[in-house]
């Protein structure tokens, strides 16, 4: 079955720790994406991709880092720079990185802080 | 004021009702319209996809799109309790890498 995997599905931080996210997709998608999902608001764009070693920053990228060195792979790195990291994290990829191309999510990481 | 606006809800209506979820927006610019439906604890998964305005049906669900009032509707004939649960509306332009999202409305069916 084709879809997005991430993991842990839960993830605690300590204070001024490194995490990272893992999103896995076999889809065959060139874009993909990380989106943090506070309660009450909409999804909000942390990083994204369109091609192996290439990522732009979105709306909210401080405090956290990305890496593309496979096609299928792009993890999410929450620094501790992050201050309020505690929230639901969503992985999406679509086949394109146009707005008009439908993005397709993994089941998220919820992250919380120790 | 921001881009998308949802009403949060909760919406509560009992089984069979027809559910009207809506939302507005004020950048004219928007091309694509989604909605997506999210279970508790999951990602958000594509439902219905329109292109400028007018309508689109699948199964139970209608997409209805006003651009003229800069609203958007989802339609859930039938209601079952199973489509409790939150959706999300999100909207593109026609070249722009960034999907703007609606906070979402959580809907839930009395059985």
């Amino acid at each position: 079955d084709g879809g997005i995997t991430q993991s842990p599905k839960y993830l605690f931080r300590k204070e001024g720790q490194n995490v990272t996210l893992s999103c896995e997709q076999n889809l065959n998608h060139d874009a993909m994406y990380w989106y943090r999902q506070d309660p009450g608001q909409g999804l909000r764009l942390i990083y994204y991709s369109q091609i192996v070693n290439d990522f732009q920053k979105g709306d909210i990228a401080e405090g956290y880092s990305v890496s593309r060195e496979k096609k299928e792979s792009f993890p999410l790195t929450v620094t501790s720079a992050q201050k309020n990291p505690t929230a639901f994290y969503l992985c999406a990829s679509s086949t394109g990185v146009l707005g008009n191309q439908p993005q397709h999510f993994g089941d998220g990481t919820r992250l919380s802080i120790l | 004021q921001k881009e998308v606006e949802q009403d949060p809800g909760p919406l509560s209506v009992p089984e069979g009702a027809i559910v009207s979820l809506n939302c507005t927006y004020s950048n004219s610019a928007f091309q694509y319209f989604m909605w997506y439906r999210q279970y508790s604890r999951k990602g958000p998964e594509l439902l219905m996809y329109t292109y400028s305005s007018g309508n689109k049906e699948d199964g139970r669900f209608t997409a209805q799109v006003d651009k003229s009032s800069k609203y958007i509707s989802l339609f859930i004939r039938d209601s079952q309790p199973s489509d409790s649960a939150t959706y999300l509306c999100a909207m593109a332009m026609d070249s722009n890498y960034q999907l703007i999202w609606g906070a979402g409305t959580k809907l839930i069916i009395k059985p």
